[in-house]
């Protein structure tokens, strides 16, 4: 069975500019998380959805949303972007958003902003 | 201070060495705890998890947790040189409709053949 899958795998933008990230979760999971990860640090919590209903938001700016489809794949936006947002962004999913359900990653989205 | 804590190491071991991993978290309440493996460069691979005080054991890995120290670790029998990665320890917290994952910094393992 296919893991978790994200596009793009790599992405340079510029700064102010507008980006879209796609994951699709492992066949069955129903829950996505996205998460942020800088160098050196471990992944940063970003949005958590669940049956298309956003169930949590981490400490993130306005700038970024999300979404999540009837078909449990997920989208990442990122508005106005600064260079701070140069990161690996991170997609997981999982049976449900509960916590025994571990939580499986995808190979992530490498973003640079120039 | 973190919610989650590692030693960011670098944490070096002979091949065939016991590697022995430590993770503290300061919300009481946690829940479910996750070790991560991540090679430089490629996202977190789930290795381990446990939810309840004691060892749990799967092949050369063994996390074991103490909620009432509130300490996590992992122990990495037989090193291999492949073993050399940055590991991960992550919580669930018990606040909070979402049950999104708090990761310390990584420890960074070097297995020396």
């Amino acid at each position: 069975d296919a893991g978790v899958t994200q596009s793009p795998t790599h992405l340079i933008k510029t700064r102010g500019q507008h980006v879209t990230l796609r994951c699709s979760p492992i066949s069955g999971h129903k829950s996505v998380s996205w998460y942020q990860q800088v160098l050196g640090q471990g992944p940063q919590f970003i949005f958590q959805y669940y049956e298309k209903e956003e169930r949590g938001r981490g400490n993130f700016p306005d700038r970024f949303s999300a979404r999540q489809f009837p078909n449990y794949s997920s989208e990442l936006n990122v508005n106005a972007l600064l260079l701070g947002d140069s990161a690996l962004y991170l997609c997981a999913s999982s049976l449900g958003p509960y916590s025994n359900q571990p939580q499986h990653f995808g190979d992530g989205t490498r973003l640079s902003i120039l | 201070q973190k919610e989650v804590e590692q030693n960011s190491g670098p944490l070096s071991v002979p091949e065939g060495a016991i590697a022995s991993l430590n993770c503290t978290y300061s919300d009481r309440g946690s829940q479910s705890f996750f070790w991560y493996r991540q090679y430089s460069g490629k996202s977190p691979e789930l290795i381990m998890f446990i939810y309840s005080n004691g060892d749990k054991e799967d092949g050369r890995f063994t996390a074991q947790l103490n909620k009432a120290s509130q300490y996590v670790s992992l122990l990495i029998r037989d090193s291999q040189p492949s073993d050399s990665a940055t590991y991960l320890c992550a919580v669930i917290r018990s606040s909070g409709s979402a049950r999104q994952l708090t990761f310390g910094s990584g420890t960074q393992l070097t297995v020396l053949p």
